[in-house]
């Protein structure tokens, strides 16, 4: 089984505010690091997709940044808006030949505080 | 495109009853995945497929089979459902080849199962 890890398990932010948290994974074999918005009763939806070691990413006000060598990336959040309430997932990608699996952390839910 | 689709989207079954899941995805991808989601623990991976013929086990793959028998159909099987497979059951797919790489999953809506 795949540790792929999220922290803190929940947050709450204050309208305006600006947050960040963690996805912790294996840093060997490394293939492609996903982030997701999930809402509850709706499918997740994509937000990065991360294959090289330094990248960073940016959609709107929300941006990622990842380190395969030390196995983590984080998830920023700049001027958290109501309309950011949702649960962030993470999922790693080994490059392992056999291993195609699409392993999830248990997300992280934030609370956006008007 | 209706992309991945899954049925039923809800279903109560009584101990003991069998079902089926449907994941049927037209998108022509390689790899197929089936996830469970309870609160608190995100998604984890129940058993998943990297092509048409293929399967193999996840993370939680106790009491559930799956098959593969064409590429754009993935089935979830409950033999003898239980109280504690009660949840969210999740499909999703993603291209094969070199698409992959930077390719996010594409998920199905869902299917609430509740097994009383």
């Amino acid at each position: 089984i795949l540790n792929v890890e999220q922290s803190p398990q929940s947050l709450h932010v204050q309208e305006g505010d600006s947050t960040n948290f963690t996805c912790s994974f294996p840093s060997s074999n490394f293939y492609a690091l996903h982030w997701y918005r999930w809402e509850t009763a709706k499918s997740p939806e994509a937000l990065f997709v991360m294959t090289l070691n330094g990248d960073e990413k940016k959609k709107g006000r929300i941006s990622a940044t990842l380190n395969t060598k030390e196995g983590y990336s984080y998830l920023y959040i700049k001027g958290s808006q109501p309309e950011d309430s949702a649960t962030y997932l993470c999922a790693f990608r080994g490059a392992n030949s056999n291993d195609y699996k699409l392993s999830f952390g248990a997300g992280t839910t934030v609370t956006v505080r008007a | 495109n209706a992309g991945v689709t899954q049925t039923p989207k809800f279903r109560v079954l009584k101990t003991g009853q069998s079902m089926t899941l449907l994941c049927a995805q037209d998108m022509n991808h390689e790899y197929m995945y089936w996830y469970r989601q309870d609160p608190g623990m995100g998604l984890r991976l129940i058993h998943y497929s990297v092509g048409e013929g293929t399967t193999a086990k996840g993370e939680v793959p106790d009491g559930y089979n799956v098959s593969r028998l064409k590429k754009q159909n993935f089935l979830l099987g409950l033999e003898s459902a239980a109280p504690s497979q009660t949840s969210v059951y999740f499909c999703a797919s993603i291209p094969g080849g070199g698409r992959v790489k930077n390719t996010e999953a594409f998920f199905g809506q869902g299917t609430r199962l509740t097994v009383v």
